[in-house]
């Protein structure tokens, strides 16, 4: 079974406004993931933050972690059409191994 | 540097019969994972394979085995298949370069779309 649940399931939104999505995990982890999919293709990883880190930027992507609530949020701002996908956190628990739990994930549509 | 490949892209079959998959990580890569997509039970971890060797195992049935090559790619079989099977495949390979104990970011193959009719 899955162990992140996402929030929201869907969102729509207008080009150029802010798109916020959150994920709740379970278990202890080393690293939370998040990765985007373009209609049922491969995965492509955004970004990673270690369970050391409490947030965390890359281009118009912000990622903020905290490990006492067990959450994590994923904000995409001046969101573009091409930003339309599904995104998933995806949690890495132990080491010596890549096995990683994803989220329930969240359906991202950006109108032009 | 190529990307992860995945062989095939598309595939159907019947009920009962078996099917092998292939993929192919990104050069250097020797850490390779296997996910199963489906709408209703999301991303579900396979298996991994890291140097040969099965390093960890998802909560699959039996019929659902992998291996791993000296070259790093990677095959997994579903026999007996069920239309519950129907799903996508997908790939991931990771470097351990700069390893420190911790899981990486995974590249992702573009999936094999399995049928089963």
């Amino acid at each position: 079974s899955q162990q992140g649940e996402e929030d929201p399931q869907a969102l729509s939104i207008q080009e150029g406004e802010n798109a916020t999505m959150n994920c709740s995990y379970k278990t202890s982890i080393n690293n939370l993931q998040w990765y985007r999919q373009n209609s049922g293709r491969g995965l492509v990883h955004l970004i990673l933050i270690r369970s050391n880190e409490r947030e965390k930027h890359s281009g118009r992507l912000r990622v903020t972690l905290d490990t006492s609530k067990k959450s994590s949020s994923l904000l995409i701002t001046a969101s573009r059409a091409a930003d339309t996908a599904s995104y998933f956190c995806a949690t890495g628990r132990s080491y010596n191994t890549d096995k990683l739990i994803f989220g329930t994930g969240t359906r991202l549509q950006v109108f032009p | 540097k190529a990307g992860v490949t995945q062989t095939p892209r598309y595939l159907i079959k019947t009920r009962g019969q078996q099917v092998t998959l292939s993929c192919s990580p990104i050069s250097g890569h020797r850490s390779v994972s296997w996910y199963q997509q489906t709408p209703g039970q999301g991303l579900q971890f396979l298996f991994e394979y890291f140097s040969e060797t099965q390093r960890n195992k998802g909560n699959f049935p039996g019929r659902f085995s992998g291996r791993q090559f000296s070259n790093s790619r990677s095959e997994m079989n579903v026999s007996t298949l069920e239309l519950g099977d129907s799903a996508l495949y997908l790939c991931a390979s990771s470097s351990p370069i700069l390893r420190d104990g911790a899981s990486y970011e995974q590249y992702f193959g573009p999936g094999t779309r399995l049928t089963v009719t």
